[in-house]
């Protein structure tokens, strides 16, 4: 398997609503990633794992808690969000930690807080 | 932090033409810089990087070249097509102070238009 997968592919969801996102790789990359792309933007780095351990929190609010419970699977988990918080919600992954540079990402979720 | 600017915000070249996109960044510690393609409604997809250590790398019509000292790095494409009509996004690698595998900044991107 060469490819990231990222479910649900759209999500809508209240502002008292919990609820998360899930990305998965069997590539055996050991670094894994969060993006957050609004529209007509670049995507921005929200959070970094290496080895199930979390190494960069850009400062994302606490209502955003990810989650990394083995090396190929990486979860977001929403509460209370803000409209503000709609954005394609992007997973990558990296063999960065066992010498490769390269970020692959998933299709995203499309995150829509109403 | 890192910071990367990147120009121009759209470019529109006739068919066959060439396309440069430039980038700059402010880390000097940034070691690896990649360039993203987006078409409307898809992922980021990766179509070439290059590392602080080497000047220049080519695949097919596409090449990066770097220039460490000026913090410069840009991307060529030749004998554009139709099918590079997308949005181009640089990137520069941010190290985290406690180790770890590196994370990305993203220039703001570049909407390239391939008139026929």
């Amino acid at each position: 398997d060469t490819e990231v997968t990222q479910t649900p592919k759209h999500l809508v969801m209240g502002m008292t609503n919990k609820k998360s996102l899930k990305c998965e790789q069997h590539m055996g990359h050991r670094a894994m990633y969060w993006y957050k792309q609004k529209a007509k933007k670049p995507p921005e780095l929200m959070f970094v794992y290496s080895y199930e351990k979390l190494s960069i929190n850009e400062s994302v609010p606490s209502r955003f808690s990810p989650e990394c419970p083995n090396s190929s699977l990486l979860n977001l988990h929403l509460h209370a969000l803000q409209p503000e918080d709609s954005a394609l919600y992007l997973c990558a992954s990296s063999p960065r930690e066992t010498g490769g540079y390269e970020q692959y990402f998933g299709p995203g979720t499309r995150l829509t807080v109403t | 932090g890192e910071n990367v600017e990147q120009h121009p915000s759209t470019l529109s070249v006739q068919e066959g033409d060439s396309a440069v996109i430039k980038c700059t960044y402010s880390d000097s510690a940034s070691n690896y810089f990649p360039w993203y393609k987006q078409e409307l409604g898809k992922r980021p997809q990766l179509i070439i990087d290059i590392r602080s250590n080497v000047g220049e790398k080519k695949d097919q019509r596409i090449a990066v070249t770097l220039n460490k000292t000026a913090k410069h790095f840009s991307l060529h494409i030749t004998e554009t097509q139709p099918e590079d009509s997308a949005v181009y996004f640089c990137a520069a690698s941010i190290h985290p102070r406690g180790g770890g595998a590196d994370g990305l900044t993203f220039g703001k991107g570049t909407h390239l238009i391939i008139q026929p």
